[in-house]
């Protein structure tokens, strides 16, 4: 039974740039959460996706923005990067609408230069 | 405002020893509380988590934690810690009744273990 996945595992951008991250889901779970963990830092909630839709967000700009698809994938953009974007991206997934049993994937590290 | 606070940075604890980790929470009611790992290169595993009840929570890797509502904490303990468990561990609240469920971590305290 295949975990959470995300991919890319490493990324390195320029600023200004746009980045697309990508979250596959635990079998079974429809419900996808993103974070962003600076370094020395806990993670942060940016938003959460249940059934394609944005159903909480964090304090994160408009620039930071989501998607989930039909077979409850995930992505998350973000536009316009900036130095402090740098950070591991963190995708967790649940099952049902509100679930307390999120399961982490091992994250993305962007790297904005 | 929701906060989760973790007063120790770094702490070094001798193999075999015992081990606490601090952990308090500010909010409006008693949320919903966790204990996650993160090793190096790894995500976050789940250690244990409290919902309700008795205020003693067993965990994986022979953890547990302690509910304490009067002081707001949620202390973490191993009675005999092992090398493999020198990780990043983090505390974090998730609201009661909310319309989802983010969760707040707090800053992490980093475990070395010393041989």
């Amino acid at each position: 039974d295949a975990g959470v996945t995300q991919s890319p595992t490493h990324l390195i951008k320029t600023r200004g740039q746009q980045v697309t991250l990508r979250c596959s889901p635990k079998s079974g779970h429809d419900t996808v959460s993103w974070y962003q963990q600076a370094l020395g830092q806990g993670p942060q909630f940016i938003f959460q996706y249940y059934e394609e839709e944005e159903r909480q967000r964090g304090n994160f700009p408009d620039r930071f923005s989501g998607h989930q698809f039909p077979n409850y994938s995930s992505e998350l953009n973000v536009n316009a990067l900036l130095l402090g974007d740098s950070a591991l991206y963190l995708c967790a997934s649940s099952e049902g609408r509100i679930s307390y049993e999120q399961y982490f994937g091992p994250g993305t590290r962007l790297t904005v230069t | 405002a929701q906060s989760v606070t973790q007063p120790d940075i770094h702490i070094t604890v001798s193999e075999g020893a015992s081990l606490e980790l601090r952990c308090n929470y500010s909010y409006g009611a008693t949320p919903y509380l966790f204990w996650y790992v993160q090793s190096p290169g790894q995500g976050l595993q789940l250690l244990l988590k409290y919902f309700s009840g008795d205020t003693l929570v067993q965990g994986i890797k022979g953890f547990e934690a302690e509910f304490k509502r009067s002081q707001s904490s949620f202390n973490l303990r191993k009675p005999s810690v092992h090398w493999s468990d020198a990780a990043e561990y983090f505390c974090a609240v998730s609201p009661q009744y909310s319309s989802a469920s983010k969760i707040i971590f707090g800053s992490g305290t980093r475990l070395s273990i010393r041989p």
